[in-house]
């Protein structure tokens, strides 16, 4: 089955720094990535998506970067704020919709 | 606010008993899953229900079912709980299958004594 996984389960950054998370994931077969932001007590909250045809997508101060030769992907925050700080899942998908496989989690601190 | 609510908040039941979450999507969301999430972890897809039927299942044991209404509201039922099944329960909807947003409620905590 499917196993994703993140290179770093906590991260501490300052506040004003760039944050990068990264996740690996093995199913070759994932044609479309989202990142969630779940803070504390909340459900996961969508941050930004790429599908498999893409290698970058920027949004509103996040870049997601996908490498799909080594099927690895990574968000990119840029000047982190406080209100960042929350645990960060990648979540391949297949099909693009039905069963979305989420990995542990990255927690994400920012130190003020 | 992702305008998707459930209920209850916090929930606590003894090994063997049965249990009800609810969940309640925004007007014309018809697509709604459910997810586990342990402490520590990330959320497992449990199922997921599209027009009223089961359209997707993760591995989850029968035990774990569901409901969805025309009014868009949605259930999930354990039966015979066990410890293990403490968790934090998620329901997240769409606006349809196809769709590849989805919109996830707060959870219902789950505590099996």
């Amino acid at each position: 089955g499917e196993s994703v996984g993140l290179h770093l389960p906590t991260l501490s950054v300052q506040e004003g720094d760039n944050s990068i998370i990264n996740c690996a994931y093995s199913n070759s077969a994932s044609d479309y990535f989202i990142w969630y932001k779940q803070e504390s007590g909340k459900g996961p909250q969508f941050i930004i998506d790429i599908r498999s045809n893409m290698d970058k997508r920027q949004g509103q101060r996040v870049t997601v970067l996908l490498n799909k030769t080594v099927k690895h992907l990574s968000l990119q925050i840029a000047a982190t704020q406080p209100g960042d700080s929350a645990v960060y899942f990648c979540a391949p998908t297949v099909g693009g919709y039905q069963k979305v496989t989420f990995g542990t989690g990255t927690k994400l601190q920012v130190i003020p | 606010e992702t305008g998707v609510t459930q209920s209850p908040t916090h929930l606590i039941k003894t090994r063997g008993q049965q249990v009800t979450l609810r969940c309640s999507s925004q007007s014309g969301h018809n697509t709604v899953s459910w997810y586990q999430q342990a402490l520590g972890q990330g959320p497992q897809f449990i199922f997921q229900y599209y027009r009223e039927e089961e359209n997707g299942r993760g591995n989850f044991p029968p035990r774990f079912s569901g409901l969805q209404f025309p009014n868009y509201s949605s259930e999930l039922n354990v039966n015979a709980l066990e410890l293990d099944d403490s968790a934090l329960y998620l329901c997240a909807t769409r606006v349809d299958r196809g769709s590849d947003t989805q919109y996830f409620g707060p959870g219902t905590r789950l505590t099996v004594l």
